[in-house]
């Protein structure tokens, strides 16, 4: 079974709009991480967000965590026709065993 | 530096054969997972190695099996091949754990018939 599930499993934006998707995860965690896959292709890392923290930012991306909720957001600004993928969230199981949810697909529209 | 690299990219077996499928991970990454895509399932967690141990395995039969080399390439071998061996197969190296972002792979593309 999968330890994280993101909300909404699809998303359809007109470009320049904001994207927002939504990780629940059931067990206690070190770290919670986001990945963008396009198309079948491997996975690429987004952000990695620790258990101590709340809020963090990498360009167009905020990732927010709140650990007494078990859940995350992921938000994507100003978003762009390249940003058309599918995104997941990954969480540490235990040390050693990393597990992602079914992921949410975004299209944004031209 | 060079990415993560995996051979074959595309493979076709039959029923009943085996396979094995290689990842090269980044330079001076010693831990190397392996997952199973597919569309039912989703990205399943087949085993981590670290420094040529497995750490871990996810709930996958015994035929699925891997293995981690001195110099961190890692190799998994699916024996006796099932038509929902199909898949996307993922390797991604990161510089100790999982506790680290994961590089992953173009993945190798397994049609069993």
């Amino acid at each position: 079974s999968q330890q994280g599930e993101e909300d909404p499993q699809a998303l359809s934006i007109q470009e320049g709009e904001n994207a927002t998707m939504n990780c629940s995860y059931k067990t206690s965690i070190n770290n919670l991480q986001w990945y963008r896959q396009n198309s079948g292709r491997g996975l690429v890392h987004l952000i990695l967000i620790r258990s101590n923290e709340r809020e963090k930012h990498s360009g167009r991306l905020r990732v927010t965590l709140d650990t007494s909720k078990k859940s995350s957001s992921l938000l994507i600004t100003a978003s762009r026709a390249a940003d058309t993928a599918s995104y997941f969230c990954a969480t540490d199981v235990n040390d050693y065993k990393l597990s992602f949810g079914a992921g949410t697909t975004v299209t944004v529209r031209a | 530096k060079a990415g993560v690299t995996q051979t074959p990219r595309y493979l076709i077996k039959t029923r009943g054969q085996q396979v094995t499928l290689s990842c090269s991970p980044i330079s001076g990454h010693r831990s190397v997972s392996w997952y199973q895509q597919t569309p039912g399932q989703g990205l399943q967690f087949l085993f981590e190695y670290f420094s040529e141990t497995q750490r871990n395995k996810g709930n996958f039969p015994g035929r699925f099996s891997g293995r981690q080399f001195s110099n961190s390439r890692s190799e998994m071998n699916v024996s006796t091949l099932e038509l929902g061996d199909s898949a996307l197969y993922l390797c991604a190296s990161a510089r100790d754990g999982i506790s680290y972002e994961q590089y992953f792979g173009p993945g190798t593309r397994l049609t069993v018939t």
